[in-house]
């Protein structure tokens, strides 16, 4: 069965402070990752997508990384802030198609003052 | 333009009952995407549409659910003799076609009481 695998599945940080989320898959065949981000109450929003002959995407303090040949990924959150504070949810494209995402379950991350 | 909307927000039943949520897509965006998203897990796929017609039904966990789009455009849930396991958020996602990204509606939280 394709699976999607998120942890840890709750991070509490504090505000200014670095953190990594990962995310491995069995989801085959691979066509592209995504990382979304989901405020309390909101529909997801898409952070960064990469396919897998890329290994490293950034959008402004967010950075991805894909290691295909492990299936692994890693979303890394530089000098957070309160507004990070969220769900975010790794997400694998079976192909192009968007009928065919497997999402995971989500880390919820609270960033503290 | 405005994003994806979706209503009601919230909807309180009875079990038994019958209820139909709606989604407004992005003006233009040809493809719609129903899920369903349960308390601390991320989106399960349940239907998507191309047009007017639906794609892939796969998702549908059982012939109480049901979704059409009638006009290529604003999409309604239907959801039959609805039990107590059907309460979750369900969220619409629309975009411009199969292979781009997705974006999100609020959702629509569901309760069966």
């Amino acid at each position: 069965k394709n699976q999607v695998e998120q942890s840890p599945q709750s991070l509490i940080i504090l505000e200014g402070k670095n953190c990594t989320l990962q995310c491995n898959y069995t989801v085959s065949p691979f066509s592209n990752l995504r990382w979304y981000k989901q405020d309390t109450g909101r529909g997801p929003v898409s952070l960064t997508i990469m396919t897998f002959s890329e290994n490293t995407k950034s959008n402004g303090r967010y950075t991805a990384t894909l290691d295909a040949d492990t299936k692994q990924s890693s979303l890394h959150i530089t000098a957070s802030q309160l507004s990070d504070s969220a769900s975010y949810i790794c997400v694998v494209s079976l192909n192009n198609a968007g009928n065919m995402l497997t999402f995971g379950g989500g880390t919820r991350l609270m960033v503290k003052p | 333009g405005a994003g994806v909307s979706q209503t009601p927000s919230n909807k309180v039943t009875e079990k038994g009952k019958y209820v139909e949520l709606r989604c407004d897509p992005i003006s233009g965006h040809t493809a719609l995407y129903w899920y369903r998203q349960s308390l601390g897990q991320g989106p399960e796929f349940l239907i998507y549409f191309q047009g007017t017609g639906a794609a892939d039904d796969s998702g549908l966990p059982n012939d109480r659910f049901f979704a059409v789009r009638p006009e290529g455009s604003v999409s309604t849930l239907k959801i039959q003799r609805t039990e107590r396991g059907d309460s979750a958020v369900y969220l619409c996602a629309s975009s411009p076609g199969a292979t781009y990204e997705q974006f999100f509606g609020p959702g629509t939280r569901l309760t069966v009481l």
